[in-house]
């Protein structure tokens, strides 16, 4: 099975950088989702890693480490509307692409 | 283009009841999962369902059922309804085949079960 682990809290300002990090233990491995879900909304999608590195998009993006089980989503110039739960996922490749979430982060950004 | 849409938006229940829950999937998906999300958790799949067969099924008791259709949409069917059951149901589609596809998740149905 998998294991997801991220912080419960952050709080950052305005304009700031960010970094929400996200441990995992797996049995498979097809890759890392990150997405963001504001209050009483669905997930957006927001980044997907499967192999090692960084993947940027726009003022965010996301690292993988496939043998340190770690990922980070990075978040830069941040907005208000920013204020969201973040959540780390993991697809299992033996699971026919099951996907298994963390309890989210929940980010609060500060004038 | 239609993203995925799920009806109701918010149900209410009792418990022992039966709710059957919809989903349309994003064009040119044919893919759909399901999945629990509680206050404050991250969302927990149910099953996932391709080809009209169930794919893959998660940690639920068989009070939780599904089907597809030809078209490619999806129910959630939950039978003897608890007070636990109470959450936001998420349907995500994706195109199937092959795993490496990001799904994309509806609005979701909050169902409360009083």
């Amino acid at each position: 099975g998998q294991n997801i682990d991220q912080p419960t809290e952050m709080t950052a300002t305005e304009g700031a950088i960010v970094q929400i990090n996200c441990t995992y233990q797996t049995s498979g491995f097809n890759g890392l989702f990150w997405y963001q879900q504001h209050a009483g909304e669905a997930p957006t999608f927001l980044s997907y890693n499967v192999l090692d590195g960084l993947e940027e998009k726009g003022r965010f993006s996301s690292f993988l480490s496939r043998s340190k089980g770690y990922s980070y989503l990075l978040l830069k110039e941040l907005q208000m509307k920013d204020s969201a739960s973040y959540l780390c996922a993991v697809r299992d490749q033996s699971n026919a692409g099951k996907s298994t979430f963390g309890d989210g982060t929940t980010l609060t950004v500060k004038p | 283009d239609a993203g995925v849409t799920q009806s109701p938006t918010h149900l209410i229940k009792t418990r022992g009841q039966q709710v059957t829950l919809r989903c349309s999937p994003k064009s040119g998906h044919d893919t759909v999962s399901w999945y629990q999300q509680a206050l404050g958790q991250g969302p927990q799949f149910i099953f996932q369902y391709y080809e009209e067969e169930e794919r893959q099924r998660g940690n639920f008791p068989d009070r939780f059922s599904g089907h597809q259709f030809p078209n490619y949409s999806s129910e959630l069917n939950v039978n003897a309804l608890l007070l636990g059951d109470s959450a936001l149901y998420l349907c995500a589609s994706s195109w199937g085949a092959l795993y490496q596809e990001t799904q994309y998740f509806g609005p979701g149905t909050r169902l409360l079960v009083l």
